[in-house]
């Protein structure tokens, strides 16, 4: 079964500073990964995957994530903090083809300080 | 993608009520799920939803305590039975966006947070 663990409920960065939110997931076999961001009263938006193909994956917002098979990681930067990146982050993984159980970590909740 | 409307957004209840989630969904789509979002918890998966079927449960979730409909392809009930304190949550629609490269991706409702005294 998939386990998904982020380090770090809460993490506060200065605007203008780089932000690196860490995940790491547990699996036999390369799972595919999500990160999903969610404002303040809103559903959870996909911010990127990792399916095959470039370890390194560009999704929206500047963010950006790196799949490390041998250090079981998928953690999420971007270079410059700006204050409206203040939400929580969930990474998440599932097993590939088609339909399967998606599972997400615990998240963690992003300050950025002017 | 989808656009998911989630009815309450929130709600006070009394312990030993039931109270039931509704999630519209815009666009025809063959599997829904429902999640729960605990404070400082992972979204856990109560169930998947299919069309025409009998709910797929979670280890841990119940059919008795959360009974879910699906009686067409755009909509989907969550029903919380008998509340206590411990089901104050989070609940979230949500629907597979795509199956783009062999990938689940979801799209979620901006949630229903129940709170019950």
């Amino acid at each position: 079964a998939q386990s998904v663990t982020q380090l770090g409920s809460h993490v506060s960065v200065s605007e203008g500073a780089l932000v690196l939110l860490r995940c790491n997931y547990s699996s036999s076999v390369p799972p595919y990964l999500f990160w999903y961001v969610q404002y303040p009263n809103q559903g959870l938006q996909l911010l990127l995957k990792y399916t095959t193909g470039a370890t390194l994956v560009k999704g929206i917002n500047g963010f950006e994530a790196e799949f490390k098979k041998s250090e079981t990681s998928f953690h999420l930067t971007k270079p410059s903090a700006h204050m409206s990146d203040a939400a929580e982050y969930f990474c998440a993984a599932s097993s590939s083809g088609g339909y399967q159980k998606v599972t997400f970590g615990t998240g963690t909740k992003l300050q950025v300080i002017p | 993608s989808a656009v998911i409307s989630q009815k309450p957004s929130r709600d006070i209840c009394q312990r030993g009520t039931s109270l039931t989630i509704q999630c519209q969904v815009d666009s025809q789509v063959t599997m829904m799920f429902w999640y729960r979002q605990q404070p400082g918890q992972s979204l856990t998966l109560i169930a998947t939803a299919n069309q025409g079927s009998e709910a797929t449960y979670e280890s841990g979730f119940v059919i008795d305590k959360f009974p879910i409909s699906r009686p067409n392809l755009t909509f989907s009930t969550l029903t919380v039975s008998n509340m206590s304190p411990e089901d104050s949550s989070i609940y979230l629609c949500s629907v597979s966006r795509d199956i783009d490269s062999g990938a689940n991706v979801l799209t979620f409702g901006a949630g229903s947070r129940l709170t019950v005294l």
